[in-house]
């Protein structure tokens, strides 16, 4: 059975780090892309970030970009998100998904429970 | 603002058919696929349609995607309580190199 469990997220001041993990399970974790998305409380979807199988293709939201950083060890079936100075506006549940697809693709396919980032002084 | 437009609310009754549409842009749905996700209420989204018209399994076959020009529409047909729900589009967008959502849009079973 396909699991993602995201964990990591929390309270934090703006200007602050945290650092998110998904723990997958259930597949070959190094076969596929994998996405980051975010949704901000009583709003919609926002795409954050993804990475290629072997991490050497990444891609950001413009919003995050310089910001965020999405990483993959693909060792320890794993996906990461750091997230450096932090805004209000980035206070959101963050999924992490599975994409059997390849570049440009949003076959987001297994998605985790999600964890919240509240960034709040 | 979103870069994929969706109406925020569409409703119907049970058994009617419904649709929701997703306008975008040459760089988006113009020219790279369309997806569609179904969020129910306290929920993780979930893959409803994939490559345009494309059904995951165990995805009932009430629900079908198509795609034409910048925009793109899903229906439901035979519609049932167990629909309501938000329903979004996606799709990469090669100007922005990124993934990109519409607003979404709230379906209400009346």
């Amino acid at each position: 059975e396909v699991q993602l469990v995201e964990s990591g997220g929390g309270l934090v001041q703006p200007g602050g780090s945290l650092r998110l993990s998904c723990a997958a399970s259930g597949f070959t974790f190094s076969s596929y892309w994998m996405s980051w998305v975010r949704q901000a409380p009583g709003k919609g979807l926002e795409w954050v970030a993804n990475i290629k199988q072997d991490g050497s293709e990444k891609y950001y939201v413009d919003s995050v970009k310089g910001r965020f950083t999405i990483s993959r060890d693909n060792a320890k079936n794993s996906l990461y998100l750091q997230m450096n100075s932090l805004r209000a506006e980035d206070t959101a549940v963050y999924y992490c998904a599975r994409d059997p697809g390849g570049a440009g693709t949003l076959i987001l396919d297994y998605w985790g429970q999600g964890t919240l980032v509240t960034v709040s002084s | 603002q979103s870069v994929l437009t969706q109406p925020p609310s569409a409703s119907g009754t049970p058994g009617q058919r419904v649709t929701i549409s997703c306008s975008g842009s040459s760089s988006n749905i113009g020219s790279n696929y369309v997806y569609w996700y179904q969020q129910l209420p306290g929920t993780a989204p979930k893959l409803l349609i994939y490559r345009n018209n494309q059904r995951p399994s165990g995805v009932p076959d009430r629900f079908s995607g198509s795609k034409s020009g910048t925009s793109a529409s899903l229906a439901i047909s035979g519609l049932r309580s167990e629909d309501e729900a938000d329903y979004y589009c996606a799709a990469w967008d090669d100007s922005l190199s990124g993934g990109v959502f519409g607003g979404g849009t709230k379906l209400t079973v009346l």
